[in-house]
């Protein structure tokens, strides 16, 4: 069973546009990970949500979990071509005595001149 | 420069030999974790383990085994029972895999990718 749904699943826009990804678990979000990855190479941790209703930002990427933390949204403003590449979403979910961090299935995002 | 090293960056076995991959962390991290990555399938993860000595299944363990005999060191075998091993693997760690790792990200290695045939 996927504990994380992300969609969508591959994203094409033109240069300069915005852009929205989605995050979405059917359980209470205690931590909530944004990632991105490159083809072929490891990840690169983007934002950490914790708090319901919380936002962050790093120059032109925005994200929020929202106040039931259950959902998160990534969203990428005046995209361009270094912002390509695949883009995770993971979260902490207890199993007994310890924590998991799973992972959705990512979205596949290009962007073209 | 503290961080994670995975090697080799490609391994290449004949199906039916067992084959270790090597996860090291110089980041004093109590946690760590291996995550194999398929096409369209993101992350699943594999094993981790929270504190030397011990080591939890993750989703998909079949076919695999771990170790945790050192902090800095987390070595994953992908056996001869591992029906499609051909695959790329993560490593990662962070700080404490306790209910303390909410505040905690994961920092991952640069991945080996494994092809048997």
């Amino acid at each position: 069973s996927q504990e994380l749904e992300q969609s969508p699943q591959s994203l094409i826009v033109q240069e300069g546009k915005n852009l929205t990804i989605n995050c979405t678990s059917s359980k209470t979000l205690y931590g909530l990970y944004w990632y991105k990855q490159k083809y072929g190479e490891g990840l690169i941790f983007l934002m950490m949500l914790q708090k319901g209703g919380e936002e962050k930002s790093h120059e032109k990427i925005t994200a929020k979990l929202d106040e039931k933390k259950q959902q998160s949204s990534l969203h990428i403003t005046a995209s361009q071509p270094s912002h390509a590449g695949i883009y995770l979403c993971g979260a902490d979910f207890r199993s007994g005595n310890t924590d998991k961090l799973i992972f959705g299935t990512g979205t596949r995002l290009q962007v073209f001149p | 420069d503290g961080g994670i090293t995975q090697s080799p960056k490609y391994l290449f076995r004949k199906e039916g030999q067992n084959v270790t991959l090597s996860c090291e962390q110089n980041l004093n991290h109590d946690a760590m974790y291996w995550y194999r990555q398929d096409p369209g399938q993101g992350l699943r993860l594999i094993y981790y383990s929270q504190i030397v000595n011990d080591f939890q299944k993750g989703d998909i363990a079949e076919g695999y085994s771990v170790s945790r005999e050192k902090k800095e060191s987390f070595p994953l075998t992908v056996t001869s029972a591992q029906k499609n091993p051909t695959a790329f693997y993560l490593c990662a760690s962070r700080r404490d895999g306790g209910s303390s790792s909410y505040n905690s990200p994961l920092h991952f290695g640069n991945g080996t990718r494994l092809t048997v045939t």
